[in-house]
């Protein structure tokens, strides 16, 4: 199985400022014919399910807000979240969907400063 | 607009079977493998298996082969997740999710459904 790890594990940003999570695959998440990386991030608030912010490492889902954006290849990856806001408080996930099974990080909190 | 509703908190012995069904609304059932994914209390999420709506067809994660069976019910929209011989260690939050590509990543959640196992 592919291993996920996140850094840092919480991460705390005041109102307007950046918010940098890490990602990194235990193997490269690249599919070299279609130059795609296999990876998304969701964003989880307490009592709710996982929600899909990121696919194909940086294609914004429709209706997500652009001060979220992903980037990386290979086997690292970022989310950025600019400007950040109250409503971005919650536990972040990457996930790679390279191969079976598909696997996700541990997570990384983010909260206000 | 897509929503998955679950059916609700359950409550169980150890050694027995656990069944969480998956309502779909707002799009058509059969275009789009579903998949059910489990979230242990403060760990990330663990990927259990899907189904193709259209065919009945299966894949299971290797942690839940012989312990896990997704089924659907085309009539009504809904999926199925059964999980037997039910241990300590399977409470948690059990979630279905829809594949928008084929690919393994998920664009709409249920709200979850909380199983609990206790003697």
């Amino acid at each position: 199985d592919i291993v996920m790890t996140q850094s840092p594990d919480s991460l705390a940003v005041s109102l307007g400022e950046r918010a940098t999570i890490n990602c990194k695959s235990s193997q490269s998440i690249l599919y070299s014919s279609s130059s795609k990386e296999y990876l998304a991030w969701y964003q989880q608030k307490p009592g709710q399910p996982p929600k899909l912010l990121i696919y194909w490492a940086s294609t914004r889902k429709s209706g997500v807000p652009d001060r979220f954006s992903g980037s990386g290849s290979g086997t690292d990856f970022t989310l950025t979240i600019s400007n950040l806001q109250a409503e971005d408080v919650a536990v972040y996930y990457c996930q790679q969907y390279y191969s079976r099974p598909p696997t996700f990080g541990g997570g990384t909190k983010v909260e206000i400063k | 607009q897509v929503q998955l509703v679950q059916s609700g908190a359950d409550v169980k012995k150890p050694g027995a079977s656990v069944k969480v069904s998956c309502k779909a609304f707002g799009y058509t059932f059969t275009d789009y493998y579903m998949h059910w994914v489990r979230q242990a209390p403060g760990q990330g999420p663990e990927w259990m298996g899907w189904i193709n709506p259209k065919t009945g067809g299966t894949s299971y994660a290797l942690n839940f082969q012989g312990r896990v069976t997704m089924t659907r019910d085309t009539s009504i929209n809904t999926l199925y997740l059964e999980l037997s011989r039910l241990r300590s260690d399977d409470a948690a939050v059990y979630f279905c999710a829809r594949d928008p590509d084929n690919e393994d990543y998920f664009d709409y959640w249920g709200q979850g459904t909380l199983v609990t196992v206790s003697s």
